[in-house]
């Protein structure tokens, strides 16, 4: 059985940092793009940033390019995105996917605070 | 970017309706448009795949289609299970877009 299982989220202070991890299994991990997407309080999904395969190339937003960080342990079968200088506006449940052409499995989001 | 135009925002229904969501993609696209089920407090669930194909699992009274730059995704004989809000998603390219989502609730 496929799982995506994210942790890492939390209540942080506007400017730091946070670092979410997504675990996954029942897959071959290392086969598939990974993507994060977040969405606001009741707002709609948002695209934040995807990784290859092989974590060779790696694409992000605009609003959070230089910030975020989106990284693969295959070895760990688990995804990374690490959060820096956060703002307010990064206020979300995150979710990792199982890449976004496919967009089979969702893992079931993990909530970031962005509040001081 | 791409902009992934949804409408309408939300919609009053009635069990046993034929509903159907648009998104108008402001350039082409293709096939790539995903549609995604999400009730609260949960994950989407993907729906349809490539605009047009079922996802396994999916009943069949859901469909989707294309016309131009139009995606559609279509519910014939709405059930109680299928109030929930919906996405489309283009992944043409990045950045990935979507769409505003809508809302659906029961009159």
């Amino acid at each position: 059985e496929v799982q995506l299982v994210e942790s890492g989220g939390g209540l942080v202070q506007p400017g730091r940092s946070l670092k979410l991890s997504c675990a996954a299994s029942g897959f071959t991990f290392s086969d598939y793009n990974m993507a994060w997407v977040r969405q606001a309080p009741k707002k709609g999904l948002e695209w934040v940033a995807t990784i290859s395969y092989d974590g060779s190339s790696t694409y992000y937003r605009d609003s959070v390019k230089g910030r975020f960080t989106i990284s693969r342990d295959n070895a760990k079968s688990t995804l990374y995105l690490q959060m820096d200088s956060l703002r307010s506006e990064d206020t979300a449940t995150y979710y990792c996917a199982r890449s976004l052409r496919v967009s089979d499995y969702w893992g079931q989001g993990v909530m970031v605070t962005v509040s001081s | 970017d791409i902009q992934m135009t949804q409408s309408p925002s939300s919609m009053s229904v009635s069990l046993g309706d034929t509903v159907t969501i648009t998104c108008r993609a402001s350039q082409d696209v293709g096939i790539y448009v995903n549609w995604f089920q999400q009730k609260p407090g949960k994950s989407p669930r993907r729906m349809i795949y490539r605009a047009t194909n079922l996802a396994d699992g999916v009943p069949s009274r859901f469909s989707g289609s294309r016309s131009g730059s139009d995606y559609s995704l279509t519910i014939s004989s709405l059930e109680s299970e299928d109030v929930a809000d919906y996405h489309c998603l283009q992944y043409d390219e990045y950045p990935r877009t979507f769409g505003g989502g809508t809302k659906l609730e029961l009159k």
